[in-house]
C-alpha cells in the first residue's frame, strides 16, 4: 500500500533563510508526487506537482521540489522565506487510477 | 468564481443525529473525494467517487456513506454521529483519480 511520511510535525526558520521540508513515499509503481499548503482555516492549495520527466519541478511562491527515485523522496524547497509561507504542508502520493495518499503534515513557523 | 462549494461551513450535531455534509463542484472533474483531517494525523481519505454512479471505500469509510447521483455533487451522511467524528471534512475533485486535487474550504464538524 502507498504511504507518505513527513518527518517533520514542526519546523521553524527565521525570515530570509532556505527552508527544506522532508518527504519520502512508499509505492510500488512510479507515482505522481504532489506538495499542497495549507493556511489557517482554509482549504488546500497546490504548489507543485511531478508526473514525469525533469526531477526539479517548479511551483508558485518559489517554491520547488526535486524528485529522487533511489531515496523515495520528494523535498520541497524555497531559498528565502518569506513570512507568508509560515503554513501547513503536506506531501501527498498516487497514480492514474488511485486517490490521493497524503501525509500527517508539517506545521512551519516563520519568525523575524 | 469557479471551484468547489462545501455546506454547512461549520455544525454542532447531537450524537445519535444524522447529517448530510454538501459538496458541489463546477469544474466538471470526473473524480470527487471526501477527507477528514484532524491534528497530526493529516487528511485521511473517508470515500470517493472515480465517475458518476460509482463509489469507493477510503481509509476510514465506517460510519459514512456517499452517494454520487451527478457528477457536480458528492454528498456525505453520517448516518448516526458519534464524538469521535467531530473533525473538519474536506471536499475535493479532480479530473481523474490520482490527478491534482482541488478542495473546498472545509466544514468544522463537532459531534457533542
Amino acid at each position: 500500500a502507498q504511504s507518505v511520511t513527513q518527518p517533520d510535525i514542526h519546523i521553524t526558520v527565521s525570515e530570509g533563510a532556505s527552508l527544506e521540508l522532508r518527504c519520502n513515499y512508499s509505492y510500488g509503481a512510479t507515482p505522481y508526487l504532489f506538495w499542497y499548503v495549507q493556511s489557517p482555516g482554509q482549504g488546500l492549495q497546490l504548489l507543485l506537482k511531478y508526473f514525469s520527466g525533469d526531477t526539479l519541478v517548479q511551483g508558485i511562491k518559489g517554491f520547488e521540489a526535486e524528485f529522487k527515485r533511489s531515496q523515495s523522496s520528494f523535498n520541497l524547497r524555497k531559498p528565502s522565506v518569506h513570512w507568508s509561507d509560515a503554513a501547513e504542508y503536506f506531501c501527498a502520493v498516487g497514480s492514474g487510477n488511485t486517490p490521493l495518499v497524503f501525509g500527517k503534515g508539517t506545521r512551519l513557523s516563520v519568525i523575524a | 468564481t469557479a471551484g468547489i462549494t462545501q455546506a454547512p461551513t461549520s455544525q454542532i450535531l447531537a450524537a445519535g443525529r444524522s447529517m448530510t455534509l454538501r459538496c458541489t463542484q463546477d469544474m466538471r472533474h470526473n473524480a470527487m473525494y471526501w477527507y477528514r483531517q484532524d491534528l497530526g494525523l493529516g487528511l485521511r481519505l473517508i470515500h470517493y467517487s472515480n465517475t458518476a454512479g460509482t463509489t469507493g471505500k477510503g481509509e476510514v469509510p465506517d460510519g459514512y456513506s456517499v452517494s454520487r447521483a451527478n457528477t457536480d455533487d458528492f454528498p456525505l451522511t453520517l448516518a448516526s454521529a458519534v464524538p469521535s467524528q467531530t473533525s473538519v471534512y474536506f471536499c475535493a475533485s479532480s479530473d481523474s483519480s490520482g490527478s491534482p486535487l482541488h478542495f473546498g474550504n472545509g466544514t468544522r464538524l463537532t459531534v457533542t
